[in-house]
């Protein structure tokens, strides 16, 4: 089936760096959504993208849907402590469902 | 708005005992899903539902039954529990199946199995 690969893994950060995480496929999505879980909480969803190329924003965050629809990128600038937590990568893939990546774990030194 | 409330939070189960989660959402959605968290892995689909009285298997099915009686509810469950279902778990809805505008998650039951 169809799978992602996120990364990196995890990161350990100072306040007020800008922070880059990615997400990739073998295979093409016609979705790319981004969310953040807080510790102890759900999944929340931060960005959603439509359309290959697309760049959206939501404060400091930026996400893309890459050109070729097989990837997508998801920057945050100037971080907080509060950004601290777990960002899923997630496609819509050909059965219509949410396929979701691996997860990147971030954390904020202040 | 409640949105998406699982119950219980927490739980921890003896090997070869049963149990059921419950999911309840309040905004007439139509999909509701049930995912499984472990770490390293993320969330894995085990069971899935596209409407009042339908249920489909996901990706990690096994050892997992599910029902939804009524639109809002969405119940797993669990016959026989192994130390391998050890996990969160998280249940999700939405409005349409195409899952344009994203899904809507609980908090999460953390699970262990001893």
């Amino acid at each position: 089936g169809q799978q992602l690969n996120q990364s990196p893994q995890s990161m350990f950060i100072q306040e007020g760096e800008d922070v880059s995480m990615n997400c990739t496929s073998s295979s093409i999505f016609n979705t790319w959504l981004w969310y953040k879980q807080d510790p102890g909480e759900g999944p929340v969803l931060l960005i959603a993208l439509y359309k290959a190329g697309e760049l959206t924003s939501n404060g400091r965050l930026t996400a893309q849907f890459g050109i070729t629809r097989k990837d997508s990128f998801l920057n945050i600038s100037a971080s907080i402590p509060s950004d601290v937590g777990i960002y899923f990568c997630a496609g819509r893939g050909n059965t219509g469902k949410l396929i979701f990546g691996q997860g990147t774990t971030l954390q904020v030194k202040p | 708005n409640a949105g998406v409330t699982q119950t219980p939070k927490f739980r921890v189960l003896k090997t070869g005992q049963s149990m059921t989660l419950l999911c309840a959402q309040d905004m007439n959605h139509e999909y509701m899903y049930w995912y499984r968290q472990d770490p390293g892995m993320g969330l894995r689909l085990i069971h899935y539902s596209v409407g009042e009285g339908t249920t489909a298997k996901g990706e990690v099915p096994d050892g997992y039954n599910v029902s939804r009686l009524k639109k809002q509810n969405f119940l797993l469950g669990l016959e026989s529990a192994a130390p391998s279902q050890t996990s969160v778990y998280f249940c999700a809805s939405s409005l349409q199946g195409y899952a344009n505008y994203g899904y809507t998650f609980g908090s999460g039951t953390r699970l262990t199995v001893v």
